[in-house]
């Protein structure tokens, strides 16, 4: 079975820093695929980032980067240069290789951003 | 745009009704998905399908049912509705090509209110 862990119930950050935000899993399979989505105060899933088990890279998307430390079954988010409307809950979430199959989410965390 | 949708937004019934939660998908995706959301608990895999005809029961299926006649539909239907059943509804879509692209996408949720 997979499983996701995330520890911090919440979380502040002044506006323009950067943020980590701690993921762990646990899964016996091989290959495997790691999720970031956000959810803001409005309610709807946005999904912000991917890492693959086999990416050697750590994935990027704009602002957003995931720090892959499969050893370690980390797959932290990292928000550089905070903002304002990055105020919201993230999900962390395992899934098969590219997600086209069902995901097992965390409990989520709640990021504020002080101006 | 391609778009996945959910109605009603919100629904209030009462104990014992059976009530039926629509999501309907223009990606043309193979997979569909519902979860539900409560607080402390993350999202949960209620039913999934991975094509027409196709159903599959998630981590929290008791209660509740799904059929998939066309691509595009997936309703989630409440047989008899109790009050443990009061959360909000997510509907989500992927496809299945393989790649690591085929992310899960999700509606803007339904709000379900049991009383």
């Amino acid at each position: 079975a997979q499983k996701i862990t995330q520890t911090q119930p919440g979380m502040f950050v002044q506006e323009k820093e950067a943020v980590t935000l701690d993921c762990t899993y646990d899964t016996s399979d091989q290959s495997y695929g790691l999720f970031w989505y956000k959810q803001p105060s409005s309610g709807e899933m946005i999904f912000l980032i991917y890492q693959g088990s086999y990416d050697e890279q750590n994935a990027t998307e704009g602002r957003y980067s995931l720090n892959f430390q499969k050893a370690r079954k980390s797959a932290n988010l990292v928000i550089s240069a905070s903002q304002l409307g990055d105020s919201a809950m993230y999900f962390c979430a395992i899934g098969t290789w590219g997600g086209s199959e069902k995901l097992v989410f965390g409990k989520g965390m709640k990021l504020t951003v002080n101006p | 745009d391609a778009e996945i949708t959910q109605s009603p937004r919100h629904k209030i019934t009462e104990t014992g009704r059976q009530v039926t939660l629509a999501c309907h998908q223009t990606w043309n995706h193979n997979n569909m998905f519902w979860y539900r959301q409560d607080l402390g608990h993350g999202l949960r895999l209620i039913h999934y399908s991975y094509g027409v005809q196709d159903t599959n029961k998630g981590e929290v299926s008791d209660g509740y049912s799904v059929s998939r006649s066309n691509t595009e539909d997936l309703p989630l239907t409440l047989e008899s509705a109790a009050s443990s059943q009061t959360s909000v509804y997510f509907c989500a879509s992927s496809d299945r090509t393989g790649k690591a692209t085929d992310t899960q996408y999700f509606g803007p949720g339904t709000r379900l209110t049991v009383l």
